[in-house]
């Protein structure tokens, strides 16, 4: 079956060290990966997206993500954590052969401590 | 351009009721999506519609309903409320001419069922 796993419902990062919130997915054929972040109190907001190309790609906020294939991962990073970047961050890919329905992970608290 | 826009922000209800939230998609995307957000839960899909046809629909009992009328808004209801549809629901718009689009959020509405 199709899913999204995020294996850690939370990620504690001292500020300025580089941070990792992990993500692997499921699906058949080609998939189309996305991070959304979520601010206390805020709307869901797009981070950046995967869909062909360069397996690393660079979102808002210098945040990046690199596609590994053979890992069926895609992992969100940042080379160093802000307090400001505490947030919920959501995992989501889009399975071709599902109608290209928007499969999403189940969410990681990032807390960055001063 | 404004943003995906909901009504109501808040809404109180009882048992058994019924209830119609809206969603107005930013102006050019033709994709609505509604999501149902809890503490326990996380991000659950509820259904897309594009050009006024459901395109996906999640594991949702019939009780939720949804609709997208000729200008891309859209509405979804639920009837016969119960405790456990308390919940944010969120509405989310894309362009929807790819599907490598990302999705634009809007702030939620807050149902509380009493």
């Amino acid at each position: 079956a199709q899913s999204v796993a995020q294996p850690e419902d939370q990620v504690n990062v001292a500020e300025g060290n580089p941070l990792t919130v992990k993500c692997t997915y499921s699906v058949s054929g080609n998939p189309y990966l996305f991070w959304y972040v979520q601010y206390p109190n805020r709307g869901l907001q797009f981070l950046l997206k995967y869909i062909t190309g360069d397996n690393l790609v660079k979102g808002s906020y210098g945040f990046e993500a690199e596609f590994n294939k053979s890992q069926t991962s895609f992992h969100l990073k940042k080379p160093s954590a802000l307090v400001s970047d505490s947030a919920l961050y959501f995992c989501a890919v889009r399975d071709p052969y599902s109608n290209y329905q928007l499969i999403w992970g189940a969410g990681t608290k990032l807390i960055i401590k001063p | 351009k404004a943003g995906v826009t909901q009504t109501p922000r808040y809404l109180i209800k009882t048992r058994g009721q019924q209830v119609t939230l809206s969603c107005s998609p930013i102006s050019g995307h033709r994709s609505v999506s509604w999501y149902q957000q809890t503490p326990g839960q996380g991000l659950q899909f509820l259904f897309e519609y594009f050009s006024e046809t459901q395109r996906n629909k999640g594991n949702f009992p019939g009780r939720f309903s949804g609709r997208q009328f000729s200008n891309s808004r859209s509405e979804m209801n639920v009837s016969t409320l119960e405790l456990g549809d308390s919940a944010l629901y969120l509405c989310a718009s894309s362009l929807a001419d790819k599907v490598g689009n990302e999705q634009f959020f809007g702030p939620g509405t807050r149902l509380t069922v009493l």
